[in-house]
């Protein structure tokens, strides 16, 4: 079965500081993709990452970074010298790629978010 | 590329009124289109799967009769909540697959700007 937790469902920091926020999944698959998205107040899913399961890389985009760790079925993200501007509800999310798929590839299944607030 | 565009962004109206959302893909032929909800504070849930030419696929506990989606073309799929009632008050949010183009972008989803309802 497919399942994305998020253990964290609010998170509190001042600016400046660092945040990691954390992501869990579970599937079957052996080809899938990992999401972040931002969802602001005015609820549009701002897309942040996209990675494949056979790309372990680290990413870094600016104060954002993602840590893939395929062996404990983690993808977390990481906001380095967190702004006001950060908070936001960030959605974790995991798609299932094998062509077996058919009709339902591109089906996302979202952890239950994390809202983030960053305090001035 | 991969734009998709969703209408209205927001919704008020009576119980017992219909509403429809429109999703259309810009750019893309969205050979499948998913429609999600969201409760506030919630996450976001999928309730149908659109092909186009055939009939959409429920998810579990998701009333077809209410909730009739309509994916006639490649470029547009609708939503239309019968009779709604406060309870149906939600944010919905679709995304759109194109599953002719070749490579690893057509198992990708890309999502529209969402509709937030209120009946009242």
């Amino acid at each position: 079965a497919q399942k994305v937790t998020q253990a964290q469902t609010e998170i509190s920091v001042v600016e400046k500081e660092d945040v990691t926020l954390d992501c869990v999944y579970e599937t079957r698959d052996t080809t899938y993709y990992l999401f972040w998205y931002k969802q602001p107040p005015s609820g549009e899913l701002v897309f942040l990452i996209r990675r494949n399961s056979f790309d372990e890389q680290n990413e870094i985009s600016g104060r954002y970074s993602w840590n893939f760790q395929k062996s404990t079925s983690s993808f977390n993200f990481t906001i380095t010298a967190s702004q006001v501007v950060d908070s936001a509800v960030y959605f974790c999310a995991l798609s299932e790629a094998s062509r077996d798929r058919g009709s339902t590839l591109g089906r996302l299944y979202f952890g239950r978010g994390t809202q983030l607030t960053v305090w001035p | 590329g991969a734009v998709v565009s969703q209408h209205p962004s927001w919704v008020i109206c009576k119980s017992g009124t219909s509403v429809k959302i429109e999703c259309r893909s810009l750019d893309f032929q969205a050979t499948t289109m998913f429609w999600y909800r969201q409760f506030p504070k919630q996450s976001l849930m999928l309730m149908a799967t659109s092909n186009e030419g055939s009939k959409a696929t429920y998810e579990q506990g998701v009333e077809k009769d209410k909730f009739l989606i309509n994916h006639a073309s490649l470029t547009l799929s609708t939503l239309t909540v019968t009779s709604a009632h406060p309870e149906d008050s939600s944010f919905y949010i679709c995304s759109a697959r194109d599953g002719v183009r070749q490579g690893a972008m057509n198992t990708e989803a890309f999502f529209g700007q969402g509709t937030r309802l209120t009946v009242v």
